[in-house]
């Protein structure tokens, strides 16, 4: 299996504009996650998804960020309008349902708004 | 709410140095614990994990037992390396929430 896949793996932007993250959870899993890690706040988690439907979205910054899953083998994080401080690394990671399972990270995204 | 927290670092030890990571816990009911590692431009993984009282992970040389008298969860290993530099964070997954709570992470560094 590939793992978890993020897209871009590095994006670049000015602020204002619109950002789009991109996750391919593994195959199978039925739990996807969004975290975001900065050296202030350190690791995050943003929404979670069960069975593509979104199950917490407390960590949500605020209502520039929003997360879709339209299938069980896609899932999108968008900031509009972006700003500086949302520079971060964005995770995806994914898990088949169970406490006991272990939680598949994806290499993440690095965004940096100018 | 449950919730993670871990020795603050960071942490820097010789090589061959014994290695302990505090970690303690706060949650209703008995979680399933964690130790996942994050490497230099990496996202995290699962170093090794423990599900019940008493229960002890292990992986690479790293060891954790899982403490229900004292809500612990503490890493050890007895020689570490170089490629051991990295950050580590202790998680649980418990209560009702079907989420891992992470702690802060403990950033080590091993010089040769």
């Amino acid at each position: 299996d590939a793992g978890v896949i993020q897209s871009p793996r590095h994006e670049v932007t000015e602020m204002g504009q619109e950002v789009t993250l991109r996750c391919k959870p593994i195959s199978g899993h039925d739990y996807l996650f969004w975290y975001r890690q900065t050296m202030m706040r350190g690791l995050e988690l943003l929404i979670y998804f069960n069975n593509n439907v979104p199950i917490d979205d407390s960590g949500m910054p605020e209502d520039r960020f929003s997360a879709k899953m339209p299938n069980a083998s896609f899932s999108t994080l968008k900031i509009q309008p972006s700003e500086p401080r949302d520079s971060a690394v964005y995770f995806c990671a994914s898990i088949v349902g169970g406490s006991t399972d272990t939680q598949y990270f994806g290499p993440g995204t690095r965004l940096t708004v100018l | 709410g449950d919730s993670v927290t871990q020795m603050e670092g960071p942490v820097t030890l010789s090589e061959e140095a014994f290695l302990t990571i505090n970690c303690t816990y706060t949650a209703t009911g008995y979680p399933s614990l964690f130790w996942y590692v994050q490497y230099p431009g990496e996202g995290l993984q699962l170093l090794l994990k423990a599900t019940k009282a008493d229960d002890k992970g292990s992986n690479k040389g790293f060891e954790a037992t899982y403490r229900k008298e004292t809500t612990s969860f503490h890493l050890e290993k007895g020689s570490v390396q170089v490629s051991d530099s990295a950050v580590y964070f202790c998680a649980l997954w418990g209560g009702g929430a079907q989420k891992l709570v992470f702690g802060q992470g403990t950033r080590l560094t091993i010089n040769p």
